[in-house]
């Protein structure tokens, strides 16, 4: 069974450009969350997907969006990148719940975002 | 919001020696989780509880609900065991607050 995959596995973009970011979840899972990895907050969550629908957002400012297909693929979008946006972004897929975090998390290997 | 403490934040052991991984929170939780990460960055899933204890191979994990803790034990440690272990609580209907992590502890196993 394939893991949960992300891409690209490296960007590297200038202040004010904008980023989308891509996952794709074991087969079967319909939940999507992402997070968010830096050196000084650690890990965060950013938001939850399921059935193309999201059901919980972090704490995070309007400028970090998502969505998900219908094949549950999903993709997150960063718009007027700043440095502090910097980071690790993680997805995982997992059953749905209710609860972010409710059943167990696989996670991909990370989107290492660079803004300079 | 749920306050994770973990314990503690860097560790350095020898091969063979027995671990323990300590995580606190403040507000009742439906489960737990202890992650993995090695450096590249992926995460690995250890275990999810929520009450008593679970054990893959020779790692353990405790957790006492009414003490609001949660423990990690390696036995046996091993030079591969070197990562960042982390901790993730679920507080029902939390929302944005929903799934709340530890800073984590950086063990290091030396051969």
């Amino acid at each position: 069974k394939a893991g949960v995959t992300q891409t690209p596995r490296y960007l590297i973009k200038t202040r004010g450009q904008q980023v989308t970011l891509s996952c794709s979840p074991i087969s079967g899972h319909r939940s999507v969350s992402w997070y968010q990895q830096t050196p000084g907050q650690g890990l965060q969550f950013l938001f939850e997907y399921f059935s193309e629908t999201q059901r919980n957002k972090g704490n995070f400012p309007g400028r970090f969006s998502g969505r998900q297909f219908s094949n549950s693929r999903s993709e997150m979008n960063v718009s007027t990148l700043e440095l502090g946006d910097s980071a690790l972004y993680l997805c995982a897929s997992s059953t749905w719940t209710g609860d972010v975090g409710g059943s167990p998390l696989h996670f991909g290997n990370g989107t290492r975002l660079t803004v300079t | 919001k749920n306050e994770v403490e973990q314990s503690p934040q860097n560790l350095t052991a020898q091969e063979g020696e027995f671990i323990t991984i300590n995580c606190s929170y403040s507000v009742g939780i439906s489960a737990l989780h202890w992650l993995q990460q090695h450096p590249g960055g992926g995460i690995v899933s250890l275990f999810m509880l929520s009450s008593g204890k679970k054990k893959h191979g020779r790692l353990i994990a405790t957790i006492n609900i009414q003490e609001k803790h949660s423990s990690l034990h390696i036995t046996a440690s091993h030079p591969r065991d070197s990562a960042v272990y982390i901790c993730a609580v679920v507080t029902p209907g939390g929302g944005a607050d929903g799934l709340t992590f530890g800073k984590g502890t950086h063990l290091i196993i030396q051969p």
